[in-house]
């Protein structure tokens, strides 16, 4: 069964706009990290955040967790034609074991 | 961060054949796991693959349809076995590590599997 719930499953922006999805999880965790998947290729590891940090940054990425809430947010600001892809958060709560949320599709329009 | 790949990268296959799927790492890892990621869906552990033991299995996944191999820390194969049209899926092994390294985990780029 999946863990993570993710919203929006969809998400339609313009460029230079910015992007924000969240992911909520049920058990306690080791860390979380964020994905993104380009057309049913590979995944791409974009940012990890422990359980113990509260808010992470990587260039135009900005990730927060809030273990309280069991949740989770990744933003990307001023998006790109580029940033059209499919992103996952998965959280690892068992010795490596990610279990992934569905998923947002994010679609940047030029 | 660790260097995977998988081959093949994609396959179309036959009902009833299986197919045995590689990943290699450009350094050791010390966990390999095998994911599966069913068309339009999010991915799902199939396995950890363990170096010189038995892999361990997900619930819903059994050694006989998927067995795995990994013979050291570099290099792991997964068997899709007795293949049926739901077994088209992307397969992908991912890897946390290097030995020492963080626990963030790294995925191959997958093989994309088609059974008619």
């Amino acid at each position: 069964s999946q863990q993570g719930e993710e919203d929006p499953q969809a998400l339609s922006i313009q460029e230079g706009e910015n992007a924000t999805m969240n992911c909520s999880y049920k058990t306690s965790i080791n860390n979380l990290q964020w994905y993104r998947q380009n057309s049913g290729r590979g995944l791409v590891h974009l940012i990890l955040i422990r359980s113990n940090e509260r808010e992470k940054h990587s260039g135009r990425l900005r990730v927060t967790l809030d273990t309280s809430k069991k949740s989770s947010s990744l933003l990307i600001t001023a998006s790109r034609a580029a940033d059209t892809a499919s992103y996952f958060c998965a959280t690892d709560s068992q010795g490596g074991k990610l279990i992934f949320g569905q998923g947002t599709e994010l679609s940047v329009k030029p | 961060s660790a260097v995977i790949s998988q081959k093949p990268s994609r396959d179309i296959c036959q009902r009833g054949t299986s197919l045995t799927i590689q990943c290699q790492v450009d350094s050791q890892v010390t966990m390999m796991f095998w994911y599966r990621q069913q068309p339009g869906q999010s991915l799902t552990l199939i396995a950890t693959a363990n170096q010189g033991s038995e892999a361990t299995y997900e619930s819903g996944f059994v050694i006989d349809k998927f067995p795995i191999s990994r013979p050291n820390l570099t290099f792991s194969t997964l068997t899709v076995s007795n293949m049926s049209p739901e077994d088209s899926s992307i397969y992908l092994c991912s890897v946390e590590g290097p030995i020492r390294s963080t626990d963030t985990q790294y995925f191959g780029p997958g093989t994309r599997l088609t059974v008619l």
